[in-house]
């Protein structure tokens, strides 16, 4: 079955601290992810994708297919990357995009 | 440059009635996805669209019908609504299933009294 597991509903850390939001998932074959964002009163919109590599708002993740994750990251957090984060997954074995259940970041200053 | 608009923002409804969500996309897109969002589930998929004139059910279909008699429209269904169908929904679209971006709409929060 194809599945995204996000551990923590609530991940709440200080400025300039590490931040780490887990993501797991389960599919048969090679997996699309994505990480998604919703800040307050906006709409979700894509923040990065694992294809690719790139860095932004200083995010990263990287895909472990050993361990099926794909973790976000970010080394010193800011205010304004408090927000709602979604992993989600798709592949070429689907055509549906799945969410995870989603993790708030509150950053405080 | 619209994007994904979602008709209406916001709603209210007796149990038992009936309405009608309406997504319009004006990006050309393929695929069309109809999510709920509640508090500790997250996005879960109710129904999806991958081209005009089809349909298919996601994860949490009971209680929904959809169509896609345009490209750029899908409209979801609730013919007799329940309380547990107190959400609110996003709908979304993208160019297809693989490796695109999906674009959301801005949500409609519906309360089922």
């Amino acid at each position: 079955a194809q599945r995204v597991t996000q551990p923590e509903k609530l991940l709440s850390v200080f400025k300039g601290a590490p931040v780490e939001l887990k993501c797991n998932y389960s599919y048969s074959g090679s997996p699309e992810l994505f990480w998604y964002v919703q800040y307050s009163r906006q709409r979700l919109q894509l923040l990065l994708r694992h294809i690719s590599r790139e860095s932004i708002k200083g995010f990263t993740a990287d895909l472990n297919k050993g361990e099926t994750s794909f973790h976000l990251k970010k080394p010193f957090a800011q205010e304004e990357d408090s927000a709602m984060y979604y992993c989600a997954l798709s592949g070429r074995n689907t055509d549906k995009l799945i969410f995870g259940t989603g993790t708030r970041l509150q950053v405080f200053p | 440059n619209a994007g994904v608009t979602q008709t209406p923002k916001f709603r209210v409804l007796k149990t038992g009635q009936s309405m009608t969500l309406l997504c319009a996309q004006d990006m050309n897109h393929e695929y069309m996805y109809w999510y709920r969002q509640d508090p500790g589930m997250g996005l879960r998929l109710i129904h999806y669209s991958v081209g005009e004139g089809t349909t298919a059910k996601g994860e949490v279909p009971d209680g929904y019908n959809v169509s896609r008699l345009k490209k750029q429209n899908f409209l979801l269904g609730l013919e007799s609504a329940a309380p547990s169908q107190t959400s609110v929904y996003f709908c979304a679209s993208s160019y297809g299933a693989v490796n695109t971006e999906a674009f959301f709409g801005q949500g409609t929060r519906l309360t089922v009294v």
